[in-house]
């Protein structure tokens, strides 16, 4: 079974860039996790799908951070503008809507 | 005070010895508890998963929780240095898809 699918890997951009990401979950899984985690750090979540709605966004910075799945399936995270601090690996999850969640390997991103 | 603490170690062992990795929480909602291990520029991969209090063995890993002290615990037996990585514990308070509360992560390095 495939597990969950994430792109790119790495990202460097300028502060006041914009950006975006991409997960493709496991096959069959209806809920979606984005989780930040700073260096360090465990990670936090941003924001939960169930399908195609938002479950819970309270973490999300929505000034500047916005999500969306499309069709219950893929999902993608945008951070526009970036600052500094927003350096870290973005992880996405998916479940089946348990508490057993399964992460890809995350996207690196350096503001500078 | 976070809601989960964990020591960030890191914490060093010889092959072979038994490890022990600690955290405790806050929240008395919590009623499931994982374990995820977390390789180098890799997503974690989820080792152990408890509901509420008892013991849980798999292979050379055994997860423990009290829910009375509000504290869960991993060993590993006979740990080699692939065990090498952060060990990440985390919480959830109900099996709806919510959302995943994580420690910090503890470090562990096996020397052989």
């Amino acid at each position: 079974e495939a597990g969950v699918a994430q792109s790119p890997r790495y990202k460097i951009i300028e502060k006041r860039q914009s950006v975006a990401f991409w997960c493709n979950p496991i096959s069959g899984h209806a809920t979606l996790y984005w989780y930040q985690q700073i260096l360090g750090q465990g990670p936090k979540l941003l924001i939960q799908f169930q399908n195609n709605g938002v479950v819970d966004d309270s973490q999300l910075p929505k000034d500047r951070f916005s999500a969306e799945r499309l069709k219950g399936v893929d999902s993608t995270l945008k951070i526009q503008p970036a600052k500094l601090e927003d350096s870290a690996v973005y992880l996405c999850a998916s479940s089946t809507g348990g508490a057993k969640q399964y992460f890809g390997p995350g996207t690196r991103l350096t503001v500078t | 005070q976070k809601e989960v603490e964990q020591d960030p170690g890191p914490l060093s062992v010889p092959e072979g010895a038994i490890v022990s990795l600690n955290c405790t929480y806050s929240n008395s909602a919590f009623q499931y508890f994982m374990w995820y291990r977390q390789y180098s520029r890799k997503g974690p991969e989820l080792l152990m998963y408890t509901y509420s209090s008892g013991n849980k063995e798999d292979g050379r890993f055994t997860a423990q929780v009290d829910k009375s002290s509000k504290y869960i615990s991993l060993f590993i037996r006979d740990s080699q240095p692939s065990d090498s990585a952060t060990y990440l514990c985390a919480m959830s308070s109900n099996n709806a898809g919510n959302m995943l509360t994580f420690g910090g992560g503890t470090r562990l390095m096996v020397k052989p």
